[in-house]
């Protein structure tokens, strides 16, 4: 069963303008992850948040995670063509740390 | 190149036929992971290994389906018996241990059942 919901399931916006993705969750989690996937290839790690933090930044990326809210958003500054792909939150639980993926969300920027 | 490598990138395979997929982890580490993708949905948990324990396997991991990691290293998932209802992206992904890691994907390997 997949634990995160990402939304909107699709973004298309313009080159140079910032992206807001959001992922919810259901049961407690040890770190959750964004991920990037072009079409039909391999995903590309993006980012980990632990549950005990609350920002995290990468480049132009900016996590934030609230646990009270079983919620995260990734943002993406100053968007570019090449940003366009798949996004996926994934949620870690448990010793084993398996991954617990949502549907995505399709990003399309325009140049 | 140091990230995970997975072969075949694509197997074409007939209906009933036995297929088998490898998978080379990050060399230090000790956690690998299976999962599966089918068109529009993320990846689902298959199963994982840590050293070459075989710690937990999903239910979607039928009798048909088996993976071995026997070195600790190298991983292969084997499914006998296609069905065309395993079509999908098989993925894998390997980190280190404990819950704070990153897992890193390789580039997986569609296969088609016809």
């Amino acid at each position: 069963s997949q634990q995160g919901e990402e939304d909107p399931q699709a973004l298309s916006i313009q080159e140079g303008e910032n992206a807001t993705m959001n992922c919810s969750y259901k049961t407690s989690i040890n770190n959750l992850q964004w991920y990037r996937q072009n079409s039909g290839r391999g995903l590309v790690h993006l980012i980990l948040i632990r549950s005990n933090e609350r920002e995290k930044h990468s480049g132009r990326l900016r996590v934030t995670l609230d646990t009270s809210k079983k919620s995260s958003s990734l943002l993406i500054t100053a968007s570019r063509a090449a940003d366009t792909a798949s996004y996926f939150c994934a949620t870690s639980t448990g010793a084993n740390s398996k991954l617990t993926f949502g549907k995505g969300i399709t990003l399309s920027v325009r140049p | 190149d140091t990230g995970v490598s997975q072969n075949p990138r694509h197997k074409i395979t007939k209906r009933g036929q036995n297929v088998t997929f490898r998978c080379d982890p990050i060399s230090e580490h000790n956690r690998l992971y299976w999962y599966r993708q089918t068109l529009g949905q993320g990846p689902e948990f298959l199963t994982y290994f840590q050293n070459e324990a075989q710690l937990e396997k999903s239910r979607l991991l039928s009798d048909r389906f088996s993976a071995e990691r026997p070195k600790g290293s190298f991983s292969t998932l084997e499914i006998q018996r296609t069905e065309q209802g395993d079509s999908a992206m098989y993925l894998c992904a390997s980190s280190l241990e404990g819950a704070a890691y990153e897992q890193y994907f390789g580039p997986g390997t569609r296969l088609t059942v016809t």
